[in-house]
């Protein structure tokens, strides 16, 4: 079945250093890619998808391309902050499909 | 515009009972999905329920059961509860029955011991 495979965690960065979270998926058919923050104490929030290949989704400084040839979806951020930390999951679904396959989580957490 | 509210925010339950979430979806949303999030590990899809009926369903056993009501909001009831059941339940909803656009609870705690 479909798969959704994450760099283990946790990332522990500096503040204003750069992020990379790596994410590589395994699927049949062609599915939306997402990216999905979990805060301490509260449920997930869409933070960015990319619906095709070699589209790149942003949100909030983050970004990610969806790179076909690779199956992967990397999540970028230039200079993170504190308020970055949580745990954040790489997802996917199925075109038309009803549910999305999560990767395990990466905890991110961010010193000042 | 309210945002998707789930109950009770923690729960602590003894093998062998039975258990009811609660869950009321996003206004003007008519569907609820929920998953089931162990710890270290990412949500596992359970089932998603469509303007009242079961559109779909993972791999859970059927002591896992759901419903839908008229006003969309949802209950996840699961019976004769296992130790493994212990996990945060999470409930999300959007506004077609499809996953591009998914607004998740902030989850019920359930322990099982």
């Amino acid at each position: 079945g479909d798969s959704v495979t994450q760099m283990e965690g946790p990332v522990t960065l500096s503040e204003e250093a750069f992020l990379t979270i790596n994410c590589t998926y395994t699927a049949t058919g062609y599915p939306s890619l997402f990216w999905y923050v979990q805060y301490p104490g509260e449920g997930l929030q869409l933070l960015l998808k990319a619906t095709k290949a070699d589209d790149k989704g942003s949100n909030k400084g983050f970004e990610a391309t969806y790179r076909k040839e690779t199956t992967s979806f990397h999540l970028e951020k230039g200079s993170v902050q504190v308020s970055d930390s949580a745990v954040y999951f790489c997802a996917l679904n199925e075109p038309y499909g009803n549910k999305l396959v999560f990767g395990a989580g990466t905890i991110l957490r961010v010193k000042s | 515009e309210t945002g998707v509210t789930q109950s009770p925010t923690h729960l602590i339950k003894t093998r062998g009972q039975q258990v009811t979430l609660r869950c009321s979806s996003q206004s003007g949303h008519n569907t609820v999905s929920w998953y089931q999030q162990a710890l270290g590990q990412g949500p596992q899809f359970i089932f998603q329920y469509y303007r009242e009926e079961e559109n779909g369903r993972g791999n859970f056993p059927p002591r896992f059961s759901g419903l839908q009501f008229p006003n969309y909001s949802s209950e996840l009831n699961v019976n004769a509860l296992e130790l493994d059941d212990s996990a945060l339940y999470l409930c999300a909803s959007s506004s077609t029955g499809g996953t591009e656009k998914l607004f998740f609870g902030s989850g019920t705690q359930l322990s099982v011991l």
